[in-house]
């Protein structure tokens, strides 16, 4: 159980174009995802929270208008990177937290691995 | 300034011995830490975790151990399997109030195991 999916796993954009990534919650609801982001040989970064039906919170730094998150749903959230540029190449993972469990743990993802050229 | 630090890039254990992986926090709002495994261009995978009500807490091979005076926890594995070969991150998480936090992750602690 606690199944996250993303999808792509990877994508390749050219600079100014707009790429979406989903995260699905497969086997349980999460009214909350998160949405890390992690360079290589970095620590994951907390990039957003998500939640069901209501505005996401960014953390200090994240560009809002640039990294658009919708929670559509209980099992769905999507990032969308617009106007995407080369330093926004990065592994893009998110987490979910179910409802029922009670309990802190999130379950990640596999991660999407973004490269705009 | 980092919050959960994890001051040892790699460890090298051998099979069969406990390994050990330590993680060292600032916040003192942080009241609920995670131990994750992680491989390269995976997503992170939830090992075990302690709320700051315990001291420590035990699941299989893995024993978490917290010593919120020092502001510092450590995972044990044992005995260490080549499998456990893998990128360990320590996170922590405030609790507000039945929200969710993100988790604050520290840069991770690369263990491997040798035969």
């Amino acid at each position: 159980g606690a199944v996250v999916s993303q999808h792509p796993s990877w994508v390749i954009c050219k600079s100014g174009t707009s790429v979406k990534i989903e995260c699905r919650s497969l086997d349980f609801q999460a009214t909350t995802m998160f949405w890390y982001r992690q360079f290589p040989k970095q620590s994951l970064m907390l990039m957003a929270t998500s939640n069901e039906g209501s505005k996401a919170t960014y953390e200090q730094g994240v560009e809002k208008d640039k990294f658009l998150i919708n929670h559509a749903s209980l099992t769905l959230s999507t990032l969308t990177v617009t106007s995407a540029h080369p330093e926004d190449s990065s592994f893009y993972i998110c987490s979910a937290r179910a409802i029922s469990r009670g309990t802190y743990e999130q379950y990640f993802g596999p991660g999407t691995r973004l490269t705009v050229t | 300034d980092q919050q959960v630090k994890q001051n040892s890039p790699s460890l090298s254990v051998q099979e069969g011995r406990i390994s050990i992986l330590n993680c060292d926090y600032t916040n003192s709002m942080f009241d609920y830490f995670l131990w994750y495994k992680k491989y390269p261009a995976e997503g992170p995978t939830f090992l075990i975790s302690i709320s700051s009500i315990k001291d420590k807490n035990e699941d299989g091979r893995f024993t978490v151990f917290l010593n919120k005076s020092a502001k510092h926890l450590s995972l044990h594995i044992v005995p260490s399997q080549p499998g456990d070969s893998a990128v360990y991150f320590c996170a922590a998480s405030g609790y507000s109030g039945g929200g969710a936090d993100g988790l604050t992750f520290g840069k991770g602690t690369h263990l491997i195991i040798q035969p």
